[in-house]
């Protein structure tokens, strides 16, 4: 069975600073791959996701994410963070493309930007 | 331009209640997901449904729970004789009927307490 770590419960980062939030997977096979944010109160937005190609993904918000086969591991990252990136950040991983089978997600990275 | 709807958006029972939460996915969407968040937690996966077939609910309570997607009307996740441990936010996603490299899009969620 597929599983998830998200490393680091809580990250702060000053805004305008760069981020980087880990994600490492455990799947037999070329595993889908997202990520998510979660604001309070909210439901989860697809910030990209990762299917097959390029290794390196672009999403919205300025957000990219790095697959590297070698690490099993799918980080996140920007280049310059907003005080409305804070937020809970999720990554999953699905057997399929997400359209046929349930996620498994990691415990989630709380970001606090500080000013 | 409808996203997935979740509804209530909170909801109080007494133990020993039923619960039901309902779903609407996105125009165009067939199948569904349902997710349980606990304090603290990631989302972990609870069933997936297509119109009037369930396909899995591997991640479901053997006891209690039920699900269903019926061919007119939304889906809807079912709690009987809730208990103080079922208080946690349960998501709804969607994915397109075609497409298995087709993310899930997710609801707001609904919040359960029990008292």
């Amino acid at each position: 069975a597929q599983s998830v770590t998200q490393p680091d419960i809580h990250i702060t980062v000053s805004e305008g600073a760069s981020l980087e939030l880990r994600c490492n997977y455990s799947y037999g096979a070329t595993p889908y791959l997202f990520w998510y944010v979660q604001s309070p109160g909210q439901g989860l937005q697809l910030l990209l996701k990762y299917f097959s190609g390029d290794t390196l993904v672009q999403g919205i918000k300025g957000f990219e994410a790095e697959f590297k086969r070698s690490q099993s591991s799918f980080n996140l990252r920007k280049p310059s963070v907003h005080w409305s990136d804070a937020a809970e950040y999720f990554c999953a991983v699905g057997v399929s493309g997400g359209g046929a089978d349930g996620l498994t997600f990691g415990k989630g990275t709380h970001l606090i930007i500080q000013p | 331009n409808a996203g997935v709807m979740q509804n209530p958006r909170h909801l109080v029972r007494r133990r020993g209640q039923e619960a039901r939460l309902r779903c609407s996915p996105m125009k165009g969407h067939s199948h569904v997901y349902w997710y349980r968040q606990l304090p603290e937690e990631g989302l972990k996966f609870m069933v997936y449904l297509q119109k009037e077939n369930i396909i899995d609910e591997s991640g479901m309570p053997k006891e209690r729970f039920s699900a269903e997607f019926p061919k007119e009307g939304p889906s809807i996740l079912r709690i009987q004789q809730v208990v103080r441990g079922d208080s946690a936010a349960y998501f709804c996603a969607s994915s397109p009927l075609t497409g298995r490299d087709q993310p899930q899009h997710f609801g707001d969620g609904t919040r359960l307490s029990i008292l």
